[in-house]
């Protein structure tokens, strides 16, 4: 069974600060996204990381694909009020089954 | 852009009823999934389709089935409703290409079961 774990599951800091969040796995995934989830809403795409040892920026996001393609990590600068929110990272192994980690819960106070 | 649609948003149940989700997925993608999410936990994969046709499935009880129609709409079947069926229940699509598959979620539909 694949599994992804995700790390910490909550995180309360603030504003200004920075943090980073693991996703972890044993299995190989083609690739891996990451989304943000709002109370009550779907999750919402962030970025896709297909390519060991990758990594992309989305403003003040950084998003790395291990070298291996076993794991991956969000890192956030001068972190904001607005970034408060679920953060899920998803593994996709070729299959027509998306699996998701249990979440990182992020509280950023102003 | 037209996204993925979830219908109905809200659903109240008994115990012991039945429920139909339904979903709209983006036009021309191929792939539709079902997910559960239980309150505080991560989206559970209930089952996929490809092509109308059944391609993966996972923790879905007995009691639920989904189907994927010509129109490739589809709809998720719930009978014999407990009370941890509560849930946010997801639709996502997605157009396989190679390199990834990125899911596009819709809003959700909340069922509750008193």
């Amino acid at each position: 069974t694949q599994l992804l774990e995700q790390s910490p599951q909550f995180l309360s800091i603030q504003e200004g600060e920075n943090l980073t969040v693991y996703c972890n796995s044993s299995s190989v995934f083609s690739s891996l996204q990451w989304y943000r989830q709002e109370p009550g809403e779907g999750p919402v795409l962030l970025v896709t990381v297909v390519t060991g040892g990758e990594v992309k920026k989305l403003k003040r996001l950084t998003f790395q694909f291990g070298d291996a393609r076993k794991d991956s990590s969000l890192h956030i600068t001068a972190a904001q009020p607005g970034d408060t929110g679920l953060y899920l990272c998803a593994g996709d192994s070729g299959g027509f089954k998306t699996i998701f980690g249990a979440g990182t819960r992020l509280f950023v106070k102003a | 852009a037209a996204g993925v649609i979830q219908s109905p948003r809200h659903l109240i149940k008994e115990k012991r009823e039945t429920a139909t989700l339904k979903c709209y997925p983006i036009p021309r993608h191929d792939t539709v999934y079902w997910y559960q999410q239980g309150p505080g936990q991560d989206p559970q994969f209930l089952i996929s389709f490809y092509e109308k046709m059944q391609s993966d499935k996972g923790s879905i009880p007995d009691r639920f089935s989904a189907q994927q129609f010509s129109d490739y709409h589809s709809e998720l079947n719930m009978s014999s409703l407990e009370l941890g069926d509560s849930a946010l229940y997801f639709c996502a699509s997605s157009l396989r290409v190679s390199g990834a598959n990125v899911l596009t979620f819709g809003a959700g539909s909340r069922l509750t079961v008193l």
